[in-house]
């Protein structure tokens, strides 16, 4: 059972263009969700996170939007540049519990020059 | 961003050997750290969240007597890799949890290659 989903599992975007990376969950509970960018070899770097409570969040290049309703939130990178080209995964936890992260599959962001 | 520390970043070993792996949090207290193991072209696997002063809780599946995990201390868990085989050659990644931030940080993950 997938509970965090990504299904593009790859993206193509021109240099200096916004880059929208979608991610759909289906625990309603999930409180805290977070981008992660990864390179090949290498551990996730924590790139933006939200709270469930909110539904906008915004760091320089990257904001993260939360549709609680569509259980939906996407990262949006602008101005997209070469160095963003990595792999980019959604994750979301509970609080109760275990509090373990649970992973998305995945995007493949490129960006072209 | 706080920062995870892992080490060693690469290490190779001859089959039946065991193999020790370091996680720190350098500039937070972590309570909780996890274990991830990654295949070519997946996404992480956790493997096990590691509590500070009592037993590792293991996902279905890990054999908890082959990859050991202490967390003797708020800022330190290590993962031993026990009798190591080659299908045991991985990518694996530690993380914890900043609680001041609810932000999980991760290491930079360590190459084992078994021969």
């Amino acid at each position: 059972d997938q509970q965090v989903k990504q299904n593009s599992p790859s993206l193509s975007v021109q240099e200096g263009r916004i880059s929208i990376l979608n991610c759909d969950y289906t625990n309603s509970m999930f409180d805290y969700f977070l981008w992660y960018k990864k390179y090949p070899a290498e551990g996730p770097t924590f790139l933006i996170s939200i709270s469930s409570i909110k539904d906008k969040n915004e760091d320089g290049r990257f904001t993260v939007f939360l549709n609680k309703s569509a259980k939906h939130l996407s990262l949006h990178i602008v101005p997209s540049q070469p160095g963003d080209s990595a792999v980019y995964f959604c994750a979301a936890f509970l609080f109760q519990g275990a509090q373990k992260l649970v992973f998305g599959q995945g995007t493949r962001l490129t960006i072209n020059p | 961003g706080a920062v995870v520390s892992q080490h060693p970043s690469w290490v190779i070993c001859k089959s039946g050997t065991s193999v020790k792996i370091e996680c720190r949090s350098l500039d937070f207290q972590a309570t909780t750290m996890f274990w991830y193991r990654q295949f070519p072209k997946q996404s992480l696997m956790l493997m096990a969240t590691s509590n500070e002063g009592s037993k590792a809780t293991y996902e279905q599946g890990v054999e908890k007597d082959k990859f050991l995990i202490n967390h003797a201390s708020l800022t330190l868990s290590t993962l031993t890799v026990t009798s190591a085989h080659p299908e045991d050659s991985s990518f694996y990644i530690c993380s914890a949890r900043d609680l001041t931030s609810n932000i999980q940080y991760f290491g930079a993950g360590t190459r084992l290659s078994v021969l």
